[in-house]
């Protein structure tokens, strides 16, 4: 069965520091999403990304945050100066179609970030 | 905003007993509704999922029911077995437009199965 891949599993980090999340989404999904879960509480939504673009984004969602698809297969999140706050699991996932036509979102099994 | 609430946030069962999970939305735009199941340092994975021109749909032990007027949706464990017991999350989605089908999640039901 097709996955999405996400590396590293852990990423340990210092405050202040830029870290970049890696997601191999499925191959014919056209939506690619990053989430994130602080530890105990729900998993909430960051951002979408559709045609190249970003369709939507979170108020967690700030300008600390980016996203980018550089060569068609890896989707990359960017935190450019991480805070202590930002310790969470992120979870990418992708999806083929949305809404009624939907068949599903998959998600990866996640990047624990830590920040210190 | 957009909005999902679950209920119980732990349940605990004896095995062979049935589970029920509720969750309510906020937004009467949703349209997808899927329910995920999370294992301990896994990703969620979906488990059954009901769109809003369905009221009900059946999957082995698994159902869901959706009641749109009422704006409220809940997950069905028959038969539960130990390998049940995890974290379950249901969401919804509003896709009004073709480009974005964020799904917001509830708070997670920790579902326990006693042997």
């Amino acid at each position: 069965e097709p996955e999405v891949t996400q590396t590293p599993s852990h990423q340990v980090t210092q405050m202040g520091q830029e870290v970049i999340l890696r997601c191999v989404p499925i191959s014919n999904h056209l939506y690619f999403y990053w989430y994130r879960q602080i530890l105990g509480q729900k998993v909430e939504f960051l951002v979408s990304f559709y045609n190249n673009e970003i369709s939507e984004k979170s108020e967690i969602f700030d300008d600390q945050f980016s996203v980018e698809r550089p060569d068609g297969s890896n989707f990359t999140l960017k935190i450019r100066s991480t805070k202590l706050e930002d310790s969470a699991m992120y979870f990418c996932a992708s999806s083929l179609r949305t809404g009624l036509l939907s068949y599903g979102y998959t998600f990866g099994s996640g990047t624990r970030l830590t920040v210190v | 905003g957009e909005n999902v609430e679950q209920h119980p946030s732990t349940l605990s069962v004896q095995e062979g007993d049935s589970a029920v999970i509720k969750c309510t939305y906020s937004d009467s735009a949703s349209n997808y509704f899927p329910w995920y199941k999370q294992e301990l340092g896994k990703g969620p994975q979906l488990i059954i999922d009901i769109r809003s021109n369905v009221g009900e749909k059946k999957d082995q032990r698994i159902a869901v029911t959706l009641n749109k007027t009422a704006k409220h949706f809940s997950l069905h464990i028959t038969e539960t077995q130990p390998e049940d017991s995890a974290v379950y999350f249901c969401a919804a989605s509003i896709s009004l437009s073709s480009n974005t089908g964020k799904l917001i999640f509830g708070q997670g039901t920790t579902l326990q199965v006693k042997p």
